[in-house]
């Protein structure tokens, strides 16, 4: 079966770096996504990573490595405004989106 | 750029009634949309995919009866739940994708149904 794994929930301070994990076993790879989530509202469009290694967009980065199955979302110089679910969905050899179930980030001040 | 519009954002109506939920691309071709739904806390569930002049591809154990969904344009679809009940009380949100697939869906503001 395809499946996606991600901490349910995790807590950081304003300020600090947070790194989001994300395990996956998919039949085939097109692509991994990040998405962001805030209560109530729909998802966002984060970052998107096919070949290994490290992609930085401002204060968010995200990583792959595909012998793994392995990606981060790195947040960094974190703000209030970042509390919000963050997904992570894999498009597997179909073109189809698997999504993981999401992680919770709470800011603390 | 990649704007896609849902409306309405909120609905309440009686048991029984049929609601239409509209989802536009405005600034880019929606070769492919698709229709999730979310319960509070839970995580997105696909209920099907749809492309142009198409008819929709449902996901095991969504009735394609009671949710019609029409994409007769490149830049329009329509997710209609039909004589909706309580249990259809969920938030709806559809999402576009251009070509080519590995292209990011862009997703609409959800729209929240509530049925009485």
């Amino acid at each position: 079966g395809q499946n996606i794994d991600q901490p349910t929930e995790m807590t950081a301070t304003e300020g600090a770096i947070v790194q989001i994990n994300c395990t996956y076993q998919t039949s085939g790879f097109n692509g991994l996504f990040w998405y962001q989530q805030h209560a109530g509202e729909a998802p966002t469009f984060l970052s998107y990573n096919v070949l290994d290694g490290l992609e930085e967009k401002g204060r968010f980065s995200s990583f792959l490595s595909r012998s793994k199955g392995y990606s981060y979302l790195l947040l960094k110089e974190l703000q209030m405004k970042d509390s919000a679910s963050y997904l992570c969905a894999v498009l597997d050899s179909n073109y189809q989106l698997i999504w993981g179930a999401g992680t919770k980030l709470i800011i603390k001040p | 750029g990649a704007v896609v519009s849902q409306h309405p954002s909120w609905v309440i109506c009686k048991s029984g009634t049929s609601v239409k939920i509209e989802c536009r691309s405005l600034d880019f071709q929606a070769t492919t949309m698709f229709w999730y739904r979310q319960f509070p806390k839970q995580s997105l569930m696909l209920m099907a995919t749809s492309n142009e002049g198409s008819k929709a591809t449902y996901e095991q154990g969504v009735e394609k009866d009671k949710f019609l969904i029409n994409h007769a344009s490149l830049t329009l679809s329509t997710l209609t739940v039909t004589s909706a009940h309580p249990e259809d009380s969920s938030f709806y949100i559809c999402s576009a994708r251009d070509m080519p697939e590995n292209q990011p869906q862009h997703f609409g503001d959800g729209t929240r149904l509530s049925i009485l």
